[in-house]
């Protein structure tokens, strides 16, 4: 059972334009949310993340906005740059304090093109 | 600082056989978690150790099993290995779990079962 889940494998946006990234949970114990962006051959890297208690969280060009009551969160990164060509993933966190146990989704590629 | 390291970062066996991997935390981390990465399943997560004992552990079977020394290096061993269990196999580490966006991935090592 796919507790976190990225619908989209892929994403192909042009440089300078918003690139949004979607991700669906089902477990209303999850408690805070990160985005990992990983390159080939490098383990994933953390991006942004947000507490529950928040419904939009901001980093230079990434923001990262949730709905708790549609249990859905998405990634926002404007402009778009070729070097943000990478695979994304999003992952929760329950409410279980004293671990690093995250659940992820499966991904989403994103191909930032001139 | 050094990164997490993970040795090997290529290996292959064959359907039966077992195998080691290893991690190496940054300095100071305490806190090492086990990931697989599949295809369309994305980063499924195996277990987490901390200060040499198992914290948490995932869905996986038995014959995935894991340990840490005291000097906070982890191994992951996997026995009588399946054809499903070619995957990428990332580690993170980190001081605690306060503040997971400071849990660190190694760059994985590619399992390939014949």
């Amino acid at each position: 059972d796919q507790q976190v889940k990225q619908n989209s494998p892929s994403l192909s946006v042009q440089e300078g334009r918003i690139s949004i990234l979607n991700c669906d949970y089902t477990n209303s114990m999850f408690d805070y949310f990160l985005w990992y962006k990983k390159y080939p051959a490098e383990g994933p890297t953390f991006l942004i993340s947000i507490s529950s208690i928040k419904d939009k969280n901001e980093d230079g060009r990434f923001t990262v906005f949730l709905n708790k009551s549609a249990k859905h969160l998405s990634l926002h990164i404007v402009p778009s740059q070729p070097g943000d060509s990478a695979v994304y993933f999003c992952a929760a966190r329950g409410r279980t304090y004293n671990t690093d146990k995250l659940i992820f989704g499966t991904g989403t590629r994103l191909q930032v093109f001139p | 600082k050094a990164g997490v390291t993970q040795t090997p970062r290529y290996l292959i066996k064959t359907r039966g056989q077992q195998v080691t991997l290893s991690c190496s935390p940054i300095s100071g981390h305490r806190s090492v978690s086990w990931y697989q990465q599949t295809p369309g399943q994305g980063l499924q997560f195996l277990f987490e150790y901390f200060s040499e004992t198992q914290r948490n552990k995932g869905n996986f079977p038995g014959r995935f099993s894991g340990r840490q020394f005291s000097n906070s290096r982890s191994e992951m061993n996997v026995s009588t290995l399946e054809l499903g269990d070619s995957a990428l196999y990332l580690c993170a580490s980190s001081f605690d779990s306060t503040r997971i966006e400071t849990q660190y991935f190694g760059p994985g090592t590619r399992l390939l079962v014949l």
